[in-house]
């Protein structure tokens, strides 16, 4: 069964460093959305892309944070500076967008800012 | 934006009881309503859905009760067995767009 992958699963990091973390939807999934989680917590909506195209980062603080998609197919969100506030989980997750709204999630990437 | 609310943030029943779990949302415009079972340190894996032009869904021990008209949804589990303890989550969505979460619900299932 196909799953969406994200790498890396573990990040420990220096606040005011940089971090990226990649996402690869399932095969044909045009829909992606990057979530952070923080713990105890209900996921959160950082941006959603349809194809390269960004639908919705009203959410997404843009100061720090980053997300692209340049061929319709994987991503990269990346955090620069890091701050202690970010260490969460960031989830990706993917849908068939048209042919129902179900989404599917990836691992996750735990974040530790130190 | 929506604002969805999500209760009880802990739940505990006995094996074989029942576990029923409410969310209200705000936004008349959602028609899409997901429920996620995450187990500790595992993604979310969603368990059952409904669209806002259904009433009830049903799938084995699980089902969900969606009340557009006072805007809220519950998750209801029957014959709860312990695989079952895990945290739920339900969220509210404009066909596939701006999914919004609950906070979670924590289901211990008692043997």
């Amino acid at each position: 069964e196909a799953e969406v992958a994200q790498s890396p699963r573990y990040k420990i990091t220096e606040k005011s460093q940089a971090v990226a973390f990649w996402c690869d939807p399932i095969s044909g999934h045009a829909t992606l959305y990057w979530y952070r989680q923080i713990l105890g917590q209900g996921p959160e909506l950082l941006v959603q892309f349809q194809d390269e195209s960004v639908v919705d980062d009203s959410q997404l603080p843009k100061d720090r944070f980053s997300a692209e998609r340049l061929k319709g197919v994987d991503s990269t969100l990346k955090i620069q500076p890091a701050e202690l506030g970010d260490s969460a989980m960031y989830l990706c997750a993917s849908s068939l967008f048209g042919q129902g709204y179900e989404q599917y999630f990836g691992p996750g990437t735990r974040l530790t800012v130190t | 934006g929506e604002n969805v609310e999500q209760h009880p943030s802990t739940l505990s029943v006995q094996e074989g009881d029942s576990a029923v779990i409410k969310c209200t949302y705000s936004d008349s415009a959602s028609n899409y309503f997901p429920w996620y079972k995450q187990e500790l340190g595992k993604r979310p894996q969603l368990i059952i859905d409904i669209r806002s032009n259904v009433g009830e869904k049903k799938d084995q021990r699980i089902a969900v009760t969606l009340n557009k008209t006072a805007k809220h949804f519950s998750l209801h589990i029957t014959e709860t067995q312990p695989e079952d303890s895990a945290v739920y989550f339900c969220a509210a969505s404009i066909t596939g767009n701006q999914f919004y979460f609950g906070t979670g619900t924590s289901l211990t299932v008692i043997p």
